[in-house]
């Protein structure tokens, strides 16, 4: 079976400051591993994928994760903050707990970013 | 663009009765999902399709039941509501892929309150 965990359920940080949001998995194959992100009162929007190409991943609005096998991590970061990122961050991987078969997809508890003025 | 709208942001209902919340996407995806979101708990899937009159149950299918009579539109069916059925319903799609990676589309949400 496959899961994730969200290391942080709140992250704050300036406006200007790197932002890390913290993702472990556990996956019994090769994972695929996405982040997705929710601003308040909108749907569910891709930042990234990670399907076995490159380690280190760019997504949009210029966050990127890496991906580390030895630590099963997938941890997300940016290198400035900026108010427009204040939103809701889900971890997730492919593959289900008991449903949603090859191309379910595995949500993390999700981790809400303040961002501070 | 892929679109997914579902067909009501917000619906209040009554226990017992019975509650339809329905998704369209227009892309030809062959899956479709039904979610709820729940604060500290993340998105739970409910049942999924591979394709016309297919469905599965995923992780919380208990009290739901889902209906695919085309392929563009997913139907999620609460039969008789409870209160513990109050939530946020996101449904989403894809097209398969076998090789990982498939990204998932989502609708906005329909924001349930049973009382």
């Amino acid at each position: 079976a496959q899961s994730v965990t969200q290391l942080d359920s709140h992250v704050s940080v300036s406006e200007g400051t790197p932002v890390l949001l913290r993702c472990n998995y556990s996956s019994s194959y090769s994972p695929s591993l996405f982040w997705y992100v929710q601003h308040p009162n909108k749907g569910l929007q891709l930042l990234l994928k990670y399907t076995s190409a490159a380690t280190l991943v760019k997504g949009i609005n210029g966050f990127e994760a890496e991906f580390k096998k030895s630590e099963t991590s997938f941890h997300l970061t940016k290198p400035s903050a900026h108010m427009s990122d204040a939103a809701e961050y889900f971890c997730v991987v492919r593959g289900g707990n008991s449903g949603g078969g090859a191309d379910g997809l595995t949500f993390g508890k999700g981790t809400h970013l303040i961002i501070q003025p | 663009d892929v679109k997914v709208t579902q067909s009501s942001r917000y619906l209040v209902k009554r226990t017992g009765e019975k509650v339809f919340l329905e998704c369209v996407q227009d892309m030809d995806h062959e899956n479709m999902f039904w979610y709820r979101q729940d604060p500290g708990l993340g998105l739970r899937l409910i049942y999924f399709s591979y394709d016309v009159k297919m469905k599965e149950k995923g992780d919380i299918p208990e009290g739901y039941s889902v209906s695919r009579e085309k392929k563009e539109r997913f139907s999620l069916i609460l039969e008789s509501a409870s209160t513990n059925q109050t939530s946020m319903y996101l449904c989403a799609s894809s097209i398969p892929d076998g090789q990982g990676g498939n990204e998932q589309f989502f609708g906005p949400g329909t924001r349930l309150t049973v009382l």
